[in-house]
């Protein structure tokens, strides 16, 4: 099945700065790539997703890029603030799986002022 | 995307008991699941609720262990049988049309002692 891994566990950034996040993926059959943002007590929130035919996709401050060769996504957040301090997780779910998502271990991020 | 509430939000409960958690969507969707968070961990699927028939669950789950209902469109149940403190996470549902987006409700915090 597929196996999703994820890059770092922990992120600590300065206020203004950029993070990156990066995610690898094993089933060439992956066909969507979900990102979300968990706060503390609450539910993941989708925040970004792509789709295999799609190489970027940008969304404000966030922005993800697929890597379909090698197998590998990332989420990219610029000019961080405080409220950006969150668990990130990425996702991915197989072509016909029935929406099975598989998800990465997830980011700590932690963005000082 | 859909407004998913999950009942209860917490709950301690003792060993040896049961649990149902409610989870209800503001409009109709095509799929429910469920998912398990382990305190620190990300999210595992236990199973995809189907509705009009029996949930599809995953290695590692068992229909004894966490019987699903679906019984229409918009609302699902999920309950945690003859708990233990291996037990204690959060409980996630999360709908979806099957191949893309999948929104998460806030979760159930569920403590066994």
């Amino acid at each position: 099945g597929e196996n999703v891994e994820q890059h770092p566990s922990t992120l600590s950034v300065q206020e203004g700065d950029s993070a990156v996040i990066k995610c690898t993926y094993s089933d060439s059959a992956s066909n969507y790539f979900p990102w979300y943002k968990q706060e503390l007590g609450k539910g993941p929130q989708l925040i970004i997703d792509i789709r295999s035919n799609v190489g970027e996709k940008k969304d404000q401050r966030i922005a993800v890029t697929l890597n379909k060769t090698a197998k590998h996504f990332s989420l990219h957040i610029t000019e961080t603030q405080p409220e950006d301090s969150a668990v990130y997780f990425c996702a991915a779910i197989v072509t016909d799986s029935w929406g099975k998502l598989q998800f990465g271990a997830g980011t700590q991020v932690v963005v000082t002022p | 995307s859909a407004v998913i509430s999950q009942k209860p939000s917490r709950d301690i409960c003792q060993r040896g008991t049961s649990l149902t958690i409610q989870c209800q969507v503001d409009s109709q969707v095509t799929m429910m699941f469920w998912y398990r968070q382990q305190p620190g961990q990300s999210l595992t699927l236990i199973a995809t609720a189907n509705q009009g028939s029996e949930a599809t669950y995953e290695s590692g789950f068992v229909i004894d262990k966490f019987p699903i209902s679906r019984p229409n469109l918009t609302f699902s149940t999920l309950t945690v049988s003859n708990m233990s403190p291996e037990d204690s996470s959060i409980y996630l549902c999360s709908v979806g049309d099957g191949r893309y987006e999948q929104y998460f409700g806030p979760g159930t915090r569920l403590t066994v002692t």
